[in-house]
């Protein structure tokens, strides 16, 4: 079956260690590839996407993903994490691939230890 | 410079009762969705429309309809509310259909006692 699929629900890092949160798709072609964050009580935010060329993608707040075809991941890194990226993040998969609709994983919740 | 704009912001309705979640946004989008939000299950969609005059179903459509007013206002009505409604409705466009950024309302909390 079609899925996208966050394999972490809860992760806590302290401030300033490094983060990864993982992401993993099931399509039959390579879908369209983005990372929202949400902050509490709010909406969701784009930090990047990916559609090809460098499978290394840069994105907003210090955030970078790399995708990896072998693998169907597109997972999502922070060198040194700050209390602000307490949050939850959201992989998500788009384009024909993927039916011409953004459909989201579960989500993993990001907690920042002083 | 708004966005997309949803309203109300919350609601608590009884079982059986209706209620029309309005969203609109200025950024001259083709295409607008309705997701819900509940905890554990990320996002949802519920339905979307790819472009003015067109709607169609998402994951969980059941109990909901939509209607696409014109290109800035997309509604998602609820005919008769149920407790398995109770959730976050997020509404959000984007200039095409599931290959571009999608932009997101700040949320509707509703709760169906």
């Amino acid at each position: 079956a079609q899925s996208v699929t966050q394999p972490d629900i809860h992760i806590t890092v302290s401030e300033g260690a490094s983060l990864e949160l993982r992401c993993n798709y099931s399509y039959g072609a390579t879908p369209y590839l983005f990372w929202y964050v949400q902050s509490p009580g709010q909406g969701l935010q784009l930090l990047l996407k990916y559609f090809s060329g460098d499978t290394l993608v840069q994105g907003i707040k210090g955030f970078e993903a790399e995708f990896k075809r072998s693998q169907s991941s597109f997972n999502l890194r922070k060198p040194s994490v700050h209390w602000s990226d307490a949050a939850e993040y959201f992989c998500a998969v788009g384009g024909k691939a993927a039916g011409n609709k953004l459909t989201f994983g579960g989500g993993t919740r990001v907690l920042v230890k002083p | 410079n708004a966005g997309v704009t949803q309203t109300p912001k919350f609601q608590v309705l009884k079982t059986g009762q209706s209620m029309t979640l309005q969203c609109a946004q200025d950024m001259n989008h083709n295409s607008m969705y309705w997701y819900r939000q509940d905890p554990g299950m990320g996002l949802r969609l519920i339905y979307y429309s790819a472009s003015e005059g067109t709607t169609d179903k998402g994951e969980v459509p059941n109990g909901y309809n939509v209607s696409r007013l014109n290109k800035r206002e997309f509604s998602l009505r609820l005919e008769s509310a149920a407790p398995s409604q109770t959730s976050v409705y997020f509404c959000a466009s984007s200039e095409r259909t599931g290959n571009t950024e999608a932009f997101f309302g700040q949320g509707t909390r509703l709760t169906v006692v």
